[in-house]
């Protein structure tokens, strides 16, 4: 399977709350990313939780981490249509090939007003 | 500047053409990385350089040639390239490869390729 799993869509009503979610293979990785791509765009760097931790909130964003089950997720609260947009889930990776960053393919969110 | 900085954010060019994708970065980083970004694999690692040596080639066609004359600056040559080709090229660098923390990677804006 893939080193990273994300659901590609997820679709909300303006105000509500949205959860991607991210499952991953490898249970050395250190740090956990979240990305957020908008059209035309490159990927810009949202959060990241160290490996330690179980949650980190940052405003409106909130990021869980299950270590035992690989499981991350993101949290937006009170979503905007400024929110739109492709949500990368990532984490870094010793060795091997692909680089040491390892993406999933994302989750692209609507936002409808 | 600031950040990762790319150019030409489009590009047209017929198969025949040669043309070169450049990227630049003002953050201290050593280490510089390809993507190619397309609806089929939406994040493909193509060539990654450390320090200025190239460290990754993902099996990538040699119509595709990279070129890192220092830790700042990264060049993707591009010549007779194909219509399957046409992509987002992104740039991306980290402090150094390998030792990835809290800052991950930092990403251009990317250059919209199209061949025609």
């Amino acid at each position: 399977g893939e080193d990273v799993e994300q659901s590609l869509f997820l679709s909300v009503r303006e105000g509500d709350s949205s959860v991607i979610n991210c499952t991953y293979t490898d249970s050395s990785s250190t740090y956990l990313y979240w990305y957020k791509q908008e059209p035309g765009a490159g990927l810009q760097l949202l959060t990241y939780i160290f490996s330690n931790m179980d949650m980190k909130q940052d405003q409106r964003l909130t990021v869980l981490l299950n270590k035992k089950d690989k499981h991350l997720s993101l949290r937006i609260a009170d979503t905007q249509t400024g929110d739109s947009a492709i949500y990368f889930c990532a984490h870094n990776r010793y060795g091997g090939s692909q680089g040491n960053l390892i993406f999933g393919k994302g989750t692209k969110l609507s936002v409808k007003p | 500047e600031t950040g990762v900085t790319q150019t030409p954010r489009h590009l047209v060019m017929g198969m025949t053409n040669k043309k070169s994708l450049k990227c630049e970065q003002h953050l201290g980083h050593n280490a510089m990385y390809w993507y190619k970004q397309s609806a089929k694999k939406p994040l493909e690692l193509m060539f990654v350089y450390n320090f200025k040596e190239q460290t990754e080639n993902n099996s990538v066609p040699s119509r595709f040639s990279p070129e890192c004359p220092n830790s700042s600056h990264l060049f993707l040559h591009l010549h007779t390239l194909q219509p399957e080709d046409s992509a987002l090229y992104l740039c991306a660098s980290s402090q150094t490869y390998g030792r990835q923390g809290a800052d991950g990677y930092t990403f251009g804006s990317g250059t919209r390729l199209t061949v025609v």
